[in-house]
């Protein structure tokens, strides 16, 4: 099945520094999702994008759906020792199946 | 319940031995999905279920893989004479459908493993 091309695919940062991790595909998407998953655990949604150009935040967390409809965004801002996990996102074309196509994930470890 | 529910959350089977695995989406999501992830990577969609419809089986990776859902709600995938390459968390989601705004919500997923 497709996958997205998520990166960096790890990231060691020092408790403070704000975060940034994209995702690519080939394909043009309408929906994009961030998630974070943490060990032993489901994916728990961060983020939701429904339209190219969309800037959306929670929290410290902000995401951007790309304008070409191929790419997205995170940034963390401030980041915290609880950040720590895998990042992934997903993204999702009406037309074809409407399955969602998962990142590669980004491993984020938060030196305090 | 509140969330999705995941049975059994550790699974560990003989090579060659059929295993159910058993997910409880949240009330009045229509969609269902299986994920299979394996370790250290993303998820690999399995199969999707939309109310009546049938389903989207173009993700399962082989014959050995199935799965069924009653109406709107439980969903069971049954993987028939397990193979070590079946180990990975088995991992499924429910949303309300309703494009453009549908959303995911995972459950902690069922750890497998083939011996």
């Amino acid at each position: 099945g497709q996958q997205l091309n998520q990166s960096p695919q790890s990231m060691f940062i020092q408790e403070g520094e704000d975060v940034s991790m994209n995702c690519t595909s080939s394909s043009i998407f309408n929906t994009w999702l961030w998630y974070k998953q943490d060990p032993g655990e489901g994916p728990v949604l961060l983020i939701a994008l429904y339209k190219a150009g969309e800037l959306t935040s929670n929290g410290r967390l902000t995401a951007q759906f790309g304008i070409t409809r191929k790419d997205s965004f995170l940034n963390i801002s401030a980041s915290i020792p609880s950040d720590v996990g895998i990042y992934f996102c997903a993204g999702q074309y009406w037309n074809t199946g409407n399955q969602f196509y998962f990142g590669t994930g980004t491993s984020l470890t938060v030196i305090p | 319940g509140a969330g999705v529910s995941q049975s059994p959350s550790n699974k560990v089977t003989e090579k060659g031995k059929d295993v159910e695995l058993r997910c409880d989406p949240i009330s009045g999501h229509t969609a269902l999905y299986w994920y299979r992830q394996r370790l250290g990577q993303g998820l690999e969609f399995l199969i999707y279920f939309q109310g009546n419809s049938a389903p989207d089986k173009s993700g399962l990776p082989s014959d050995r893989f199935s799965a069924e859902r009653t109406g709107e709600s439980v969903s069971t995938l049954t993987i028939q004479r397990t193979q070590q390459e079946d180990s990975a968390v088995y991992l499924c989601a429910s949303s309300l459908k309703g494009a453009p705004w549908e959303k995911l919500f995972f459950g902690s997923g069922t750890q497998l493993s083939v011996l």
